[in-house]
């Protein structure tokens, strides 16, 4: 069954580097997240890419923070100067489509990668 | 704005017996989806359950179902026969409907715990 994946699984920084997280999505799907949950704490939503171009970001997503999606598989956030509040667990997440129904409208989560800014 | 309420922290439930998880949401919006995640101490997120707003029947996925009250904006999820391995973190999430994003609004989770 396909599935989204990440690397890395685990990524550990100092403070003020840049990090790239990678992600491929589903390869039907249309839609691409990315989400944020802080240790002990609810998933947030970072941004949502469609037709190669962000279609919403939330006030997390500052200008700290990029995606790409360079070559029509892999799907990136680009974190450019990393602070301690920025260590997380980051989820990508793909959807195929916008129908109410099951098949086409599940966001599909892949592992995560768990970021340590110290 | 829309938010999703889930308001039990934390529940227990013996082997094999049942046990509903709550949650509440508000939204203007007359098009949405629910969605039920699990989390397991491994932390990824995986895809239980989904009830389309406009579904007349309650969703069922094997021993996961929901209690869809629209006029009461609920949707509980209810799992039959708790195994050991349902022990995890659940959320509750909503897809918006607007623009072209539908990016999901989650709930804070109610963590499970089910005892032998």
């Amino acid at each position: 069954e396909p599935e989204v994946t990440q690397t890395p699984s685990h990524q550990v920084t100092q403070m003020g580097q840049e990090v790239i997280l990678r992600c491929v999505p589903i390869s039907n799907h249309l839609y691409f997240y990315w989400y944020r949950q802080i240790l002990g704490q609810k998933v947030e939503f970072l941004v949502s890419f469609y037709n190669n171009e962000i279609s919403e970001k939330s006030e997390i997503f500052d200008d700290q923070f990029s995606v790409e999606r360079p070559d029509g598989s892999n799907f990136t956030l680009k974190i450019r100067s990393t602070k301690l509040e920025d260590s997380a667990m980051y989820f990508c997440a793909s959807k195929f489509g916008r129908r109410d129904r099951v098949s086409t409208d599940t966001q599909y989560f892949g592992p995560g990668t768990r970021l340590t800014v110290l | 704005a829309q938010k999703i309420t889930q308001t039990q922290p934390g529940m227990f439930v013996q082997e094999k017996e049942a046990v509903t998880l709550d949650c509440t949401y508000d939204t203007s919006d007359q098009s949405y989806g629910l969605f039920w995640y699990k989390q397991p101490s491994s932390g990824e997120m995986i895809f239980l359950i989904y009830q389309g707003s406009y579904d007349e029947q309650n969703a069922t996925e094997g021993r996961y179902s929901l209690n869809f009250q629209k006029a009461r904006k609920s949707t509980n999820l209810v799992i039959s026969a708790s195994q050991l391995g349902d022990s995890a973190m659940y959320f509750c999430a909503m897809r918006s409907s607007g623009g072209s994003n539908y990016k999901l609004t989650f709930g804070k989770g109610t963590l499970l715990t089910v005892n032998p």
